[in-house]
């Protein structure tokens, strides 16, 4: 079965201090990658996707990504948190097929205390 | 514009009873999928439609799911004979096209409590 795994379930830092949040997938082939975020009281929304080409992208809000395909990670890193990062982050993988159905890691929940 | 919306936002039910949760896409957006995340779970999908294809039904978890979606509008996802373990919040996304690289836009969910 395909699996998306996220290693940390909850994690609390300082403000400014650095972040990274890591997730692994079990497949093998072509993988679209993305990181979705979910504030408080809000819906789910895009962080960062990577499809191809560059394997570090950025994203909104100082946050970057970095695939490697040799160890089927694609971690989320931002340098100096904020306050305004707490919220739960979502690892998700689409097996670069037709079908745009996503598989959804378990989530992290990231407290940032000011 | 308007985002995708899904109602209601809140639903207790009976176990044993049928509901019906409801999305509406983007306007304009041709793929509509649905998710649904179990305490302390990850999304898992359920359905995914796409313009006039087939949907691709290989998430429902058992024969007491079902949903349908009238042209590229309105979505309904109903659960039969509902358990407790159906208890979940409901997911609907949607996306201009299908294919995986599209970013996936998500409604508030709806919070589905059996009792």
């Amino acid at each position: 079965a395909q699996s998306v795994s996220q290693h940390n379930h909850h994690v609390i830092l300082s403000e400014a201090a650095s972040l990274e949040l890591g997730c692994n997938y079990s497949y093998g082939g072509t993988v679209n990658l993305f990181w979705y975020v979910q504030y408080p009281g809000q819906h789910l929304q895009l962080l960062l996707k990577y499809f191809s080409g560059d394997p570090l992208v950025k994203g909104i809000k100082g946050f970057e990504a970095e695939f490697i395909k040799s160890k089927f990670s694609f971690n989320l890193r931002k340098p100096s948190v904020q306050w305004s990062d707490t919220a739960e982050y979502f690892c998700a993988v689409n097996r670069g097929s037709t079908l745009g159905r996503l598989y959804f890691g378990r989530g992290t929940q990231l407290t940032v205390w000011p | 514009g308007a985002g995708v919306s899904q109602s209601p936002s809140n639903k207790v039910t009976e176990k044993g009873k049928d509901v019906e949760l409801r999305c509406d896409p983007i306007s304009g957006h041709t793929a509509l999928y649905w998710y649904r995340q179990r305490l302390g779970q990850g999304l898992e999908f359920l359905i995914y439609f796409q313009g006039n294809s087939a949907p691709d039904k290989s998430g429902l978890p058992s024969d007491r799911f079902s949903a349908e979606r009238t042209g590229e509008s309105v979505s309904t996802l109903t659960i039969q004979r509902t358990q407790q373990e159906d208890s979940a919040v409901y997911l609907c996304a949607s996306t201009p096209e299908g294919g995986g690289r599209y970013e996936q836009y998500f409604g508030p969910g709806t919070r589905l409590t059996v009792t």
